[in-house]
């Protein structure tokens, strides 16, 4: 059975600073993605990670994935309050049915 | 383009009420997914779709629920005999095929008291 997990849950910190959010997962996949959530909204899709090395950036964002360590990372670089949302890693299993990790809620405070 | 839609967003029932939540996908999207979102968790899968084939309902909590898509297009989650422990908010995803990007609804709270 796949198992993701994700750490931290929760994250506060202060404009400007960096920091990493790290995902982990149980059994091999081919598809690694990263959602955001707003509170009561649905989910954005960020990135979709594929291959083993593969790096994406978007902003102040930047994914990365070691499918040997089965490991993926999402870097926040110089973070803003705009950021501030629920951060779900999610793996594909058979039929690319998604398994998602618990989240990290991102506070960024001024 | 349109995104994703469900309807209702907010449902509140009485405990053994049947309740309907319909999802309406990207136009042109093959795949379908339904996953259930308790409060503080991430999503849990429920089921898909490829076109109206139901291919896999493994995560279905139990025999009252139960997802159609007669004509490949829109999608109907019902669950019958509603208990508390059903209250969560229903995201319905779809993707072009079966091994591209979801893209999520905005969902429908459900309530059961």
């Amino acid at each position: 059975e796949l198992k993701v997990e994700q750490n931290p849950l929760f994250l506060s910190m202060q404009e400007g600073k960096n920091y990493t959010i790290y995902c982990n997962y149980s059994t091999t996949s081919d598809r690694l993605y990263w959602y955001r959530q707003d509170p009561g909204k649905s989910l954005e899709s960020l990135f979709v990670l594929l291959s083993n090395g593969a790096v994406k950036q978007e902003g102040r964002l930047m994914a990365s994935l070691d499918t040997k360590a089965r490991l993926s990372t999402l870097h926040i670089t110089a973070a803003v309050h705009d950021l501030s949302a629920t951060y779900f890693c999610a793996v594909a299993g058979t039929a690319s049915k998604l398994t998602f990790g618990t989240g990290t809620r991102l506070q960024v405070t001024l | 383009g349109a995104g994703v839609s469900q309807s209702p967003r907010y449902k509140v029932a009485k405990r053994g009420q049947d309740v309907a939540l319909r999802c309406d996908p990207i136009s042109g999207h093959v795949s379908l997914f339904w996953y259930q979102q308790a409060l503080g968790q991430g999503p849990e899968f429920l089921t898909y779709f490829q076109n109206e084939a139901q291919l896999d309902k493994s995560g279905l909590p139990s025999d009252r629920f139960f997802a159609e898509r007669p004509e490949g297009s829109v999608s109907t989650l019902k669950i019958q005999r509603t208990q508390q422990e059903d209250s969560a908010v229903y995201l319905c995803a779809s993707s072009l095929q079966i091994e591209e990007t979801q893209y999520f609804g905005p969902g429908t709270r459900l309530l059961v008291l």
